[in-house]
């Protein structure tokens, strides 16, 4: 199976800072990799796909960058609305193994 | 909009088969894969599997032997059995579309194993 390792595992931050949580696979995946957002109660909401496209719909302050085994989300000027739990998730080979998550909480 | 409604049985005894079905609306069903994943309480994500509109199916190694995803193209549905449930399966399980990723998503059915 392909480990994806996710850093940090939690982050305290303000509204209109700009983070960055990395996602390391055990192995190169060719830029499968996408991102969630997760809210308590709810389902992941798709947030890029193929490493660094933005799903429809996405505001353009999250963007993601990366290749080979190393992978990054950045959210410019955060807004209240996105502190939430991101996941990665790599899509190259079965298993389809997700990031441990990444807790983004106001500071 | 493509959605994404779930249901089955929510509780569970140990050694009983979790049992849940997925229907698709507001889109093609036909030409993409959908999959089962789930997400223990206060945890991560682990991907069950997957199945395609011809019934191509592919599993997690860990869940495999326990684990059957079907399709019914009649009712743009899919489905998930694991059998042999333990307390371990407790979860939020979710339907998707996608291989490899998730852009629709059911809204989760948590599942509770206990005697």
């Amino acid at each position: 199976d392909i480990q994806m390792t996710q850093s940090p595992s939690s982050l305290s931050a303000s509204v209109g800072d700009t983070v960055t949580i990395t996602c390391r696979a055990s192995q190169g995946i060719s830029s499968h990799l996408s991102w969630y957002q997760q809210k308590p109660g709810k389902a992941p909401k798709f947030l890029i796909y193929a490493a660094s496209s933005l799903q429809s719909g996405v505001p353009s302050r999250f963007s993601g960058t990366g290749s080979g085994r190393d992978y990054t989300l950045t959210i410019n000027s955060l807004q209240p609305d996105d502190f939430a739990t991101y996941f990665c998730q790599q899509g190259y080979s079965p298993p389809f193994t997700f990031g441990q998550g990444t807790k983004l909480e106001i500071k | 909009q493509v959605q994404l409604q779930q249901w089955g049985a929510r509780l569970l005894k140990p050694s009983e088969t979790l049992s849940l079905t997925c229907t698709v609306s507001g889109g093609s069903f036909s030409g993409y894969y959908w999959s089962w994943i789930r997400q223990p309480p206060g945890k991560g994500l682990e991907w069950i599997g997957d199945i395609n509109y011809n019934g191509n199916s592919d599993y997690n190694p860990s869940l495999r032997t326990r684990v059957n995803i079907s399709v019914d193209k009649s009712k743009n549905q899919f489905s998930l059995n694991l059998r042999s449930v333990a307390a371990a399966d407790t979860a939020v399980y979710y339907c998707a579309r996608g291989r490899g990723y998730g852009d629709f998503w059911g809204q989760g059915t948590l599942v509770t194993v206990s005697s």
